[in-house]
């Protein structure tokens, strides 16, 4: 089976602590690829990351980090320094074949609340 | 810049009416999707498109129905709303998969939604 799970649903830290969250999949797929987006209040998910699973490398972009652990199936998003603005829904999503076609696979988001 | 437009931000509509969600993405991408988000579910996948006039059901279709006649446009239909219906809709698109390579599944661009209310 194919999922995601985003066992956090709502973190709130105080502006500048750094937080991470977590995201696990299971696919038994050799070839997908793990996303993360952001929905700010606006409504609208926007593109973070696109890893794929012959990527093993982290990434960072700015305060941005993401931890890819295939040993653990974890793609955990870190921001550092957090600031307001980062409060937001954040879906980590999968892409594995189902059925012959790739398809997309979210969790339920984590909801962070980035206090001033 | 990418765009993804829906043609409602807010809709309110009644039980039985049929309602039209349309979506209209700039970016010539083969892949076109519509997901509903529910408080606690996420999102889930309604139907999607690879190509025009081609389309396959997602994981909850049943109530909906979709049309893709141009390639930049990918409508969703409620035949009949139903108040289990009121949900944020939300479109997608991206380009396309290659089902045997594994470099060419890309990342969704999606719409601001619809916050679609039927009473």
């Amino acid at each position: 089976a194919q999922k995601v799970t985003q066992a956090q649903t709502e973190i709130s830290v105080v502006e500048k602590e750094d937080v991470t969250l977590d995201c696990v999949y299971e696919t038994r797929d050799t070839t997908y690829y793990l996303f993360w987006y952001k929905q700010p209040p606006s409504g609208e998910l926007v593109f973070l990351i696109r890893r794929n699973s012959f990527d093993e490398q982290n990434e960072i972009s700015g305060r941005y980090s993401w931890n890819f652990q295939k040993s653990t199936s974890s793609f955990n998003f870190t921001i550092t320094a957090s600031q307001v603005v980062d409060s937001a829904v954040y879906f980590c999503a999968l892409s594995a074949r189902i059925l012959g076609t790739y398809k997309y696979i979210f969790g339920t988001g984590t909801r962070l609340k980035v206090l001033a | 810049d990418v765009k993804v437009t829906q043609s409602s931000r807010y809709l309110v509509k009644r039980t039985g009416e049929k309602v039209f969600l349309e979506c209209v993405q700039d970016m010539d991408h083969e892949n076109m999707f519509w997901y509903r988000q529910d408080p606690g579910l996420g999102l889930r996948l309604i139907y999607f498109s690879y190509d025009v006039k081609m389309k396959e059901k997602g994981d909850i279709p049943e109530g909906y129905s979709v049309s893709r006649e141009k390639k930049e446009r990918f409508s969703l239909i409620l035949e009949s709303a139903s108040t289990n219906q009121t949900s944020m809709y939300l479109c997608a698109s991206s380009s396309l998969f290659a089902g045997d390579s594994p470099r060419r599944v890309y990342e969704q661009y999606f719409g601001p939604g619809t916050r679609l209310t039927v009473t």
